[in-house]
């Protein structure tokens, strides 16, 4: 089945630290590839995408890049803030018509000043 | 658009009663999604709908949950009767018509809290 495995956490750094946030994948076709973040209280909401492989999406200084050969879309940011304390969930759609989204079962970071 | 709005904010009731969480989404979106969260089980898949038909409910946990899709701007999750392991927050979110690389938009969540 389709599905995505992603590191599992909590995560705590301490500010300036760098983040990985490892994510696999498992999908029957060809999917695109996001990361979303959850602030506390809130619903979730698009962080980066990625439709294609070799293809990086950033936003706010994080990145993954979508790699086939590996099956894996591995966040990353180079130096974290207080405010990117967040819960990280990786995910996949399906492309085509039935618009089958699945989602990793999300990692909570904490970054310390 | 206000998104996709989700009713109540939060919930509590009472152990066996019947819960009823709403979801509007957002106008011209085909597909919605029902999610469950909890620290222990993280976001799991309910069950989605494309064009108000449920195409996999595989994740609706027993009987006791059903959700409807009557038509393109309302859904609804019933729990009945409800129990204390149903304590989650419920998110509803919706893709738009078009195919591929689209998002997912998400609702504020509905906190249930069954005592």
């Amino acid at each position: 089945g389709n599905s995505v495995t992603q590191m599992e956490g909590p995560v705590t750094l301490s500010e300036e630290a760098f983040l990985t946030i490892n994510c696999t994948y498992t999908a029957t076709g060809y999917p695109s590839l996001f990361w979303y973040v959850q602030y506390p209280g809130e619903g979730l909401q698009l962080l980066l995408k990625a439709t294609k492989a070799d293809d990086k999406g950033s936003n706010k200084g994080f990145e993954a890049t979508y790699r086939k050969e590996t099956t894996s879309f591995h966040l990353e940011k180079g130096s974290v803030q207080v405010s990117d304390s967040a819960v990280y969930f990786c995910a996949l759609k399906l492309r085509g018509n039935n618009n089958d989204m699945r989602f990793g079962a999300g990692t909570r970071l904490t970054v310390k000043p | 658009d206000a998104g996709v709005i989700q009713s109540p904010r939060h919930e509590v009731t009472e152990m066996g009663q019947e819960v009823t969480l709403r979801c509007k989404p957002i106008s011209g979106h085909n597909s919605l999604f029902w999610y469950r969260q909890t620290m222990m089980r993280g976001l799991e898949l309910l069950i989605y709908f494309n064009n108000n038909v449920p195409i996999d409910d595989s994740g609706m946990p027993e009987d006791r949950f059903s959700a409807k899709m009557p038509n393109a701007s309302f859904s609804t999750l019933k729990i009945q009767p409800s129990e204390p392991r149903d304590s989650a927050v419920y998110f509803c979110a919706s893709i738009p018509s078009v195919a591929g690389s689209t998002e997912a938009f998400f609702g504020q969540g509905t906190r249930l809290t069954v005592v």
